[in-house]
């Protein structure tokens, strides 16, 4: 099945550094959404977006929808030893193509005290 | 509310033998998708359905598959003579619109 283009594929990071994370496709997108995956446990979803250019902010996380539609990004401030995990990003096509949700390929984080 | 859930959370079978992994929605939600999951890669769209209905099955990967949802709550999917390509993590997500969805635990399957 498709997938998006998720970069960087790992990141090794210092804590209280910034981090930043995009995801990239060929096909336009309704909805992005960014996900977190602890090993073992299922994807927690932590930020959606719904209209192209949007900016929303959860806590430290930030995450934009590029004006596109083709990609979106997300970062994450003063980084902390709980962001370690796998970041997924998802993006929907329009209802026209179907209501399918693309999962991108995944950024490891690892945060080093 | 409680969140997603899977049973069984792992199950073994040999090969040739059928399986039924089940899920049960949040309470309310509308929408309940499948997917598969393989280590080190994003979950992998298999369907979805809106209430009862199965909108969307062509991520499922061949005829073995199958899933149902009669109630338009609690959903079934189905591996027919399971092959041992078959072993993967098994999720189900449900959401109460269509553009957003919450993660159960997953059912891992392995096929001996």
């Amino acid at each position: 099945g498709q997938q998006l283009n998720q970069s960087p594929q790992s990141m090794f990071i210092q804590e209280g550094e910034d981090v930043s994370m995009n995801c990239t496709s060929s096909s336009i997108f309704n909805t992005w959404l960014w996900y977190k995956q602890d090993p073992g446990e299922g994807p927690v979803l932590l930020i959606a977006l719904y209209k192209a250019g949007e900016l929303t902010s959860n806590g430290r996380l930030t995450a934009q929808f590029g004006i596109t539609r083709k990609d979106s990004f997300l970062n994450i401030s003063a980084s902390i030893p709980s962001d370690v995990g796998i970041y997924f990003c998802a993006g929907q096509k329009p209802p026209n193509t179907g209501n399918q949700f693309y999962f991108g390929t995944g950024t490891s984080l690892t945060v080093i005290p | 509310g409680a969140g997603v859930s899977q049973s069984p959370r792992y199950k073994v079978t040999k090969r040739g033998q059928d399986v039924a992994l089940r899920c049960d929605p949040i309470s309310g939600h509308v929408s309940l998708y499948w997917y598969r999951q393989a280590l080190g890669q994003g979950p992998e769209f298999l369907t979805y359905f809106n209430y009862e209905a199965q909108q969307d099955k062509s991520g499922l990967p061949n005829d073995r598959f199958s899933a149902e949802r009669p109630e338009g709550s609690i959903s079934t999917l189905t591996i027919q003579r399971t092959e041992q390509r078959d072993s993967a993590m098994y999720r189900c997500a449900s959401s109460s619109r269509t553009d957003t969805q919450y993660f159960g635990p997953g059912t891992r399957l392995t096929v001996l």
